[in-house]
């Protein structure tokens, strides 16, 4: 069983839609919990940061964490074709600033 | 403030040869990882370096190693390269200071490697 997964399956949305990714873990010393979003043919850059359970609201971008049930989730609502691009969610130990990264989700967001 | 960057952009080896691939770490940042992502799959830790010394190592043969220098920049080495080590290679740069607290890791761009 690998640490994180990631269902990697593309997701296509029309602009405005409320687009939901998840990502499930098996690793219960993971504290810190974080999704990155990545354009094509760049590196992967921060978007959200969680430690251990709860919601966090950034603008448009929502981060859950259920640590009971090893389970996160970012929401974007009201998309735009700027979203489009791979989200990547990552967790780390706490004093382990190695990074354990899910598959990725592809996302388009239809203008 | 610069960001992290990476050179060359990218590389293209045939099997069996030497790669090295470099990164210049933001700014302030004392420590940097390396992370291999092969097509359509995350990043996958290849080791990190905090002033100078390997700290941690991922589940990659010792023909990875690296390297960082006294300004923190770092080198990726990968002899008697396979096929399978064709992918994008990531640095990251981060700040980390003592004690657990999260440290945000700054990516570069990453390098491309194909090995034919």
């Amino acid at each position: 069983q690998k640490e994180v997964e990631q269902d990697p399956g593309p997701l296509s949305v029309p602009e405005g839609a409320i687009v939901s990714l998840n990502c499930t873990y098996s690793n219960s010393a993971f504290q810190y919990f974080m999704w990155y979003r990545q354009y094509s043919r760049k590196g992967p850059e921060l978007l959200m940061y969680t430690y251990s359970s709860g919601n966090k609201e950034d603008g448009r971008f929502t981060a859950q964490v259920d640590k009971s049930s090893k389970y996160i989730s970012l929401f974007i609502r009201d998309s735009q074709p700027s979203d489009s691009a791979t989200y990547l969610c990552a967790m780390s130990r706490y004093g382990n600033n190695r990074l354990a990264f899910g598959k990725g989700n592809q996302v388009v967001v239809i203008p | 403030e610069t960001g992290v960057t990476q050179s060359p952009t990218h590389l293209i080896k045939t099997r069996g040869q030497q790669v090295t691939l470099r990164c210049s770490s933001q700014s302030g940042h004392n420590t940097v990882s390396w992370y291999q992502q092969a097509l359509g799959q995350g990043p996958q830790f290849i080791f990190q370096y905090y002033r100078e010394e390997e700290n941690g190592r991922g589940n990659f043969p010792p023909r990875f190693s690296g390297l960082q220098f006294p300004n923190y920049s770092s080198e990726l080495n990968v002899n008697a390269l396979e096929l399978d080590d064709s992918a994008l290679y990531l640095c990251a740069s981060s700040l980390v200071a003592s004690g657990g607290s999260y440290n945000e890791q700054f990516f570069g761009p990453g390098t491309r490697l194909t090995v034919l």
